[in-house]
């Protein structure tokens, strides 16, 4: 597809329990990011990519959190030893130009989302 | 901390009235600020954004103005169209800054009624 596609939508993991949410980008942007949104607020930043490089993980909420993108194209975030508060979307957005955010002229494309649910 | 706020969680504006959607910044790094609209069920949207040299910019029936002194900024939709129903974030980044990292502010809800 055309899009940022995020598998799965829904995951519901019991506590304790490890998770892989995958990104697929568009092709050919250099940039990935994810984010993190909790219900009712807006994305917060975890990390981002330049191709296969990860030259900010200043989000990661802890050391269980865990992302990579080894080819510089489908990125993986997980988490391990899941937690009710790890309970959110997790959004993954691409965009052409690298520099991250500091030289964003223009849109990032966002992906639907993956939904984590921790019982 | 909250470096983007968007202090109206909601806001219900009549069909083809202006609906005026608030931002507010602490940041006075930030040089670039984005407004992006969800839809529920889908990822955000890219809407309209200016650079900080600017303080006004158009695009069709949205425009966004920006006040650097207030460090503030809003986006005017007019007219409103019950299509435009959703939540809208403000989003700002620095090309200073040494982080990667596009801030958003927590949302506001938009429903245009008929």
């Amino acid at each position: 597809g055309a899009g940022v596609s995020q598998s799965p939508r829904y995951k519901v993991a019991k506590r304790g329990q490890d998770v892989a949410l995958r990104c697929d980008p568009i092709s050919g942007h250099v940039s990935l990011f994810w984010y993190q949104q909790a219900l009712g607020q807006g994305p917060e930043f975890l990390t981002y990519f330049q191709n296969e490089a990860q030259l900010d993980k200043s989000g990661l909420p802890s050391d269980r959190f865990f992302a990579e993108r080894p080819e510089g194209s489908v990125s993986t975030l997980k988490i391990q030893r899941t937690q009710q508060e790890d309970s959110a979307v997790y959004l993954c957005a691409s965009s052409l130009m690298g520099g991250g955010a500091r030289w964003l002229t223009g849109e990032l494309f966002f992906g639907e989302g993956s939904r984590l649910t921790v019982l | 901390d909250q470096q983007v706020k968007q202090n109206s969680p909601s806001l219900s504006v009549q069909e083809g009235r202006i609906s005026i959607l608030n931002c507010d910044y602490t940041n006075s790094m930030f040089d670039y600020f984005l407004w992006y609209k969800k839809y529920p069920a889908e990822g955000p949207t890219f809407l309209i954004s200016i650079s900080s040299i600017k303080d006004k910019n158009e695009d069709g029936r949205f425009t966004v103005f920006l006040n650097k002194s207030a460090k503030h900024l809003s986006l005017h939709i007019v007219p409103s169209q019950p299509g435009d129903s959703a939540v809208y974030f403000c989003a700002a980044s620095a090309s200073s800054n040494s982080g990667y990292a596009l801030n958003f502010g927590k949302g506001t809800s938009l429903l245009v009624t008929p």
